[in-house]
């Protein structure tokens, strides 16, 4: 069965800080996706990480995936109050391809 | 860009009511899904569909059925609604291993 852990579940940081929220999954898969949610709100597409290797970098958030190690990162650079909200990583399961969720990242960026 | 669209954003029904929950995406999609999200539990898979009068059931099926007469549209029906399905509840399409893209959701109370 495949599961998917997040850790942590809660982060609080300072602006200007760095930081990174990690996504390990139980199963072989070649498949991770990375998704926000702001409070109140829908899932938002992140990052698709599709190779064992894969890097992707859109502004101050890059997301990587290492398929040996079932691990996937989420690295945060000088966070901002933005970037507030929960972070879910999700995993391709099986030949049909539905996603298990990790259970999510809430972050808190305080001045 | 993708726009996947939920019938209601709030919906308060009694308990035994039948609900009826939509959804209707507009990218010629194949793949529809419906989750519920509750805190701690994160999204859970109720019920997906690859095709036009095909559904198979996710992780939590019970307690609810689903629809697709049409490409677009995929329902998620609670036959008889109870208090343990107050939830929020959240649609997705995607095409082939692609992201999900999601709906704004519906946030229902069964009272």
């Amino acid at each position: 069965e495949l599961k998917v852990e997040q850790n942590p579940l809660f982060l609080s940081m300072q602006e200007g800080k760095n930081y990174t929220i990690y996504c390990n999954y139980s199963t072989t898969s070649d498949r991770l996706y990375w998704y926000r949610q702001d409070p109140g709100k829908s899932l938002e597409s992140l990052f698709v990480l599709l190779s064992n290797g894969a890097v992707k970098q859109e502004g101050r958030l890059m997301a990587s995936l290492d398929t040996k190690a079932r691990l996937s990162t989420l690295h945060i650079t000088a966070a901002v109050h933005d970037l507030s909200a929960t972070y879910f990583c999700a995993v391709g399961r099986g030949s049909q391809g539905n996603l298990i969720f990790g259970k999510g990242t809430k972050l808190s960026v305080k001045p | 860009d993708v726009k996947v669209t939920q019938s209601s954003r709030y919906l308060v029904k009694r308990t035994g009511e039948k609900v009826f929950l939509e959804c209707v995406q507009d990218m010629d999609h194949e793949n529809m899904f419906w989750y519920r999200q509750d805190p701690g539990l994160g999204l859970r898979l109720i019920y997906f569909s690859y095709d036009v009068k095909m559904k198979e059931k996710g992780d939590i099926p019970e307690g609810y059925s689903v629809s697709r007469e049409k490409k677009e549209r995929f329902s998620l029906i609670l036959e008889s609604a109870s208090t343990n399905q107050t939830s929020m509840y959240l649609c997705a399409s995607r095409w082939g291993q692609e992201t999900q893209y999601f709906g704004p959701g519906t946030r229902l109370l069964v009272l």
